[in-house]
């Protein structure tokens, strides 16, 4: 089992939809989230973190975290065609003898169609 | 305030030969973390320094190896290069190591690695 794991893409949205990207991780004492983008040929870019059960809400992004389903989502509502690019879902894991470490998943692709 | 830099951008090296990338993180901060991106893989975590110590390791064979100076700046290098070992090599650093928890990364450029 992949620590890691982010629904299979790639996800095609029409402009203004939302859309819904979904991570789910093995490590049950992890403590925070993040999600990252990355743009091809660039390198990912924080656009949300998130440490407690519930949404946190930023502009159009929402994430929201489910720590007893060990679950975790990004969803954008009135999606652009700016937002088309690679979607990485990062865990903190915690590290038996030294401390912790952020372990990505393989990332979603998500495209807008205009 | 300027960003995470990586030097170089691009590399084309030969096998066997080694090669040394250079990290110099947002001023402030002094956690500096290694990944490499490829296709296949996507990021995997190579090491983390903080205060010129290695915190953690992944798992990466012995050819790669880093270090970190008394001005939090890294460097990564890989000796005995492999055909494998092309990639996107990323920095990141943080304000503190991510057993801190809340502190996110921000990531560099980074350095395409192209081993012929």
């Amino acid at each position: 089992q992949k620590e890691v794991e982010q629904n299979s893409g790639p996800l095609s949205v029409p402009e203004g939809a939302i859309a819904s990207l979904n991570c789910t991780y093995s490590d049950r004492v992890s403590q925070s989230f993040f999600w990252y983008r990355q743009y091809s040929g660039k390198s990912p870019e924080l656009i949300m973190s998130i440490y407690s059960n519930g949404d946190k809400e930023d502009g159009r992004f929402t994430a929201q975290l489910n720590k007893a389903s060990q679950y975790v989502s990004l969803l954008i509502r009135d999606s652009q065609p700016s937002d088309s690019a690679t979607y990485l879902c990062a865990v903190n894991m915690i590290v038996e003898t030294s401390g912790s470490r952020l372990t990505f998943g393989e990332g979603t692709q998500l495209t807008v169609n205009p | 305030k300027a960003g995470v830099t990586q030097t170089p951008r691009y590399l084309i090296k030969t096998r066997g030969q080694q090669v040394t990338l250079s990290c110099s993180p947002i001023s402030g901060h002094r956690s500096v973390s290694w990944y490499q991106q490829t296709p296949g893989q996507g990021l995997q975590f190579l090491f983390e320094y903080f205060s010129e110590t290695q915190r953690n390791k992944g798992n990466f064979p012995g050819r790669f190896s880093g270090r970190q100076f008394s001005n939090s700046r890294s460097e990564m290098n890989v000796s005995t290069l492999e055909l494998g070992d092309s990639a996107l090599y990323l920095c990141a650093s943080s304000l503190r190591p991510q057993g801190s928890f809340i502190y996110g990364y921000t990531f560099g450029s980074g350095t395409r690695l192209t081993v012929v």
